[in-house]
């Protein structure tokens, strides 16, 4: 059983559409990570969200945690060849624990 | 530049070799980890450790084992490599298990068995 579900799994956009990534459990996380990994690299993480109903801002990415902490976003508006990438999100179910990956969402950005 | 350097981006070995990945850290970091990486399974934990000589299992520990002397130096041995073994293995380390621990990974090796 996957506990953290990823969709879509597959992306493919034009440069400058706006895109929305899910991230969602039946389990509540005590915090959520979004990581992105370029092909031959390890994953970098974007963001850390840790309150339930938390918004946070990188650039033109925003990431949302869900109120009851078991579902989070990543919404990019007007997505640029750069953004393309692995998008892994992670959570630990207790503080203290391991992180917890999904599958992730590979995003294709054509110009 | 703090980093995870994993000695090998590839390897090529043998079914029944003994395999060692290696894994240092600069960061003074408490935690290291161990991740296999799969198309469609995402990343899965084989093995973390929290402390030198203290290790735990992950999600897939069966034909692996690893050993942390050191506090930067991580290493994963695959006792007898077979070939569903061939995969991206990841190192990662991290600062505590502190809510919202940050991970730093390392480039991945990519190991083939053949």
């Amino acid at each position: 059983t996957q506990l953290l579900e990823q969709s879509p799994q597959f992306l493919s956009i034009q440069e400058g559409e706006n895109l929305t990534v899910y991230c969602n459990s039946s389990s509540v996380f005590s915090s959520l990570q979004w990581y992105r990994q370029e092909p031959g690299e390890g994953p970098v993480l974007l963001v850390t969200v840790v309150t339930g109903g938390e918004v946070k801002k990188l650039k033109r990415l925003t990431f949302q945690f869900g109120d009851a902490r078991k579902d989070s976003s990543l919404h990019i508006t007007a997505a640029q060849t750069g953004d393309t990438g692995l998008y892994l999100c992670a959570g630990a179910r207790q503080a203290g624990t391991a992180l917890i990956f999904g599958k992730g969402t590979t995003l294709s950005v054509s110009s | 530049d703090v980093k995870v350097t994993q000695s090998s981006r590839y390897l090529v070995k043998r079914t029944g070799e003994k395999v060692f990945l290696e894994c240092v850290q600069d960061m003074d970091h408490e935690n290291m980890f161990w991740y296999r990486q799969d198309p469609g399974l995402g990343l899965r934990l084989i093995y973390f450790s929290y402390d030198v000589k203290m290790k735990e299992k992950g999600d897939i520990p069966e034909g692996y084992s690893v050993s942390r002397e050191k506090k930067e130096r991580f290493s994963l041995i695959l006792e007898s490599a077979s070939t569903n073994q061939t995969s991206m293995y990841l190192c990662a380390s991290s600062l505590s298990f502190q809510l919202g621990g940050k991970l730093i990974f390392g480039q991945g090796t990519r190991l083939t068995v053949v």
